[in-house]
């Protein structure tokens, strides 16, 4: 069974620049969500899709993160404009629904120089 | 299967007090225990352990993970009416390659009343 996928795996921008993630969730999980983890931390949720619905995304930093998920199937993050604060992994992950078990994929790492 | 519980499902204190939030585990390929705090929607992290014996501290919270015996504990000392909140503990496991996933135990509801 293919798990999680994302892309890209690495991305190195300039501040101010826009980046954009993608998610491919495992087949049949309803439930979506996006991590931020910062070095040493655990992943800290972004936001969370029920289908195509945005049901928490009361920690997205509104003003420069936007996120969809259009199809109800895969899903796009984007930073616009990115700031040195933001250099952190990107995770995505997927579950049957609501906390039940997540399964994450390899995560976007993210430089913002 | 993994499997993450937590006890006790629900407590009620009164301020002033100090708890001790517990978290067991049966897992394969433990990478990692967090434990996140949610109020009224998206859990807000605390903590990640990884090493047995080493004591992780932020204010009036503490957590301690003993790999021998799988189990963590969250300690909230001096409790506040603004520590009532579920309490959630979660373990990493990797599942092969840059895999891995994370699984919630079901949360301790906390009360804390002035």
């Amino acid at each position: 069974e293919a798990g999680v996928v994302q892309s890209p795996r690495y991305k190195i921008i300039e501040k101010k620049q826009p980046v954009a993630f993608w998610c491919n969730p495992i087949s049949g999980h309803n439930t979506l969500y996006w991590y931020r983890q910062n070095l040493g931390q655990g992943p800290e949720l972004l936001i969370r899709y029920e289908n195509e619905e945005a049901v928490d995304d009361s920690q997205l930093p509104k003003d420069r993160f936007s996120a969809e998920r259009l199809k109800g199937v895969d899903s796009t993050l984007k930073i616009q404009p990115a700031e040195l604060g933001d250099s952190a992994v990107y995770l995505c992950a997927s579950s049957f629904g609501w906390w039940e078990t997540q399964y994450f994929g390899p995560g976007t790492r993210l430089l913002v120089l | 299967e993994d499997k993450v519980v937590q006890s006790p499902l629900s407590l009620v204190v009164h301020e002033g007090d100090t708890v001790t939030l517990n978290c067991s585990y049966e897992v394969t390929n433990f990478r990692s225990l967090l434990w996140y705090k949610q109020e009224k929607k998206a859990p807000t992290f605390l903590f990640m352990l990884t090493s047995s014996g080493i004591e992780k501290k932020s204010g009036r919270l503490s957590s301690i993970l003993d790999k021998k015996e799988l189990f963590s504990i969250l300690n909230i000392t001096a409790t506040q009416t603004g520590d009532s909140a579920i309490y959630l503990c979660a373990v990493e496991t990797r599942s092969g390659g840059s895999n891995y996933k994370l699984t919630f135990g079901k949360g301790t509801l906390l009360t804390v009343n002035p």
